[in-house]
């Protein structure tokens, strides 16, 4: 079985400043997925970034970023040029393909600070 | 449009009712999902349907019940309801897809429905 962990249960930083959120995960598979959702207090899920395992390229939207260690099995999720919007829950997840779930981590709360 | 909708977004109920939860996705996915996030905002899988078919079933007791009458809904019904079953519960779905040497599963997740067992 996947266990994905998240260290980090509360992290705040100021506005603007640059956040990394860490995330380790254990699986005997080769092909997987990752994902980091954002959970803002709405408790609606969105899709932050997807990362393939097949990929040595790390994944990028806007200002988000990951830094994918396949070896090491961490995905990291960076946050530059953080705002006030950005302040939710954070969680990394899993998925080894077809139809399985998510297999999530705890999550991080984040916080930016005005 | 709503891509993954929840009916209703709220349920107050006491111990002991059956309440049912409707989920209802418009993206033309194969597959659906329900999960739990407890107090503690833990998000757990409980059942996977692909195409009708259950998939998973995750070890959750009996009194929860999945129905998928069509590829585009999955239901979930809760009997004797207990104080313990007070969590949000998230539809998901999600379409396979080949991406250069690979398959993708993106999953889209509903509003959430909050249960308050009393």
């Amino acid at each position: 079985a996947q266990t994905v962990t998240q260290s980090q249960p509360e992290m705040s930083v100021q506005e603007a400043e640059t956040v990394t959120l860490s995330c380790t995960y254990d699986t005997s598979e080769n092909n997987y997925y990752l994902f980091w959702y954002k959970q803002p207090p709405s408790r609606q899920m969105i899709l932050v970034i997807r990362q393939e395992a097949y990929k040595q390229q790390n994944a990028t939207e806007n200002r988000f970023s990951v830094n994918f260690q396949k070896a090491a099995k961490s995905f990291s999720l960076k946050i530059s040029d953080s705002q006030l919007g950005d302040t939710a829950m954070y969680f990394c997840a899993f998925s080894g393909g077809g139809a399985d779930g998510l297999t999530f981590g705890k999550g991080t709360h984040l916080i930016i600070q005005p | 449009d709503t891509a993954v909708s929840q009916t209703p977004k709220y349920l107050v109920t006491q111990m002991g009712n059956d309440k049912s939860i409707k989920c209802e996705q418009n993206l033309g996915h194969d597959t659906m999902y329900w999960y739990k996030q407890d107090s503690k905002k833990f998000l757990k899988i409980m059942f996977s349907y692909n195409n009708k078919e259950l998939i998973i079933n995750e070890t959750v007791p009996n009194r929860f019940s999945p129905k998928s009458p069509d590829k585009a809904h999955l239901n979930l019904h809760i009997n004797s309801l207990e104080l313990g079953d007070s969590a949000v519960y998230f539809c998901a779905s999600s379409q396979r897809w080949t991406s250069g040497s690979g398959s993708t599963d993106t999953q889209y997740f509903g509003p959430g429905t909050r249960l308050t067992v009393l």
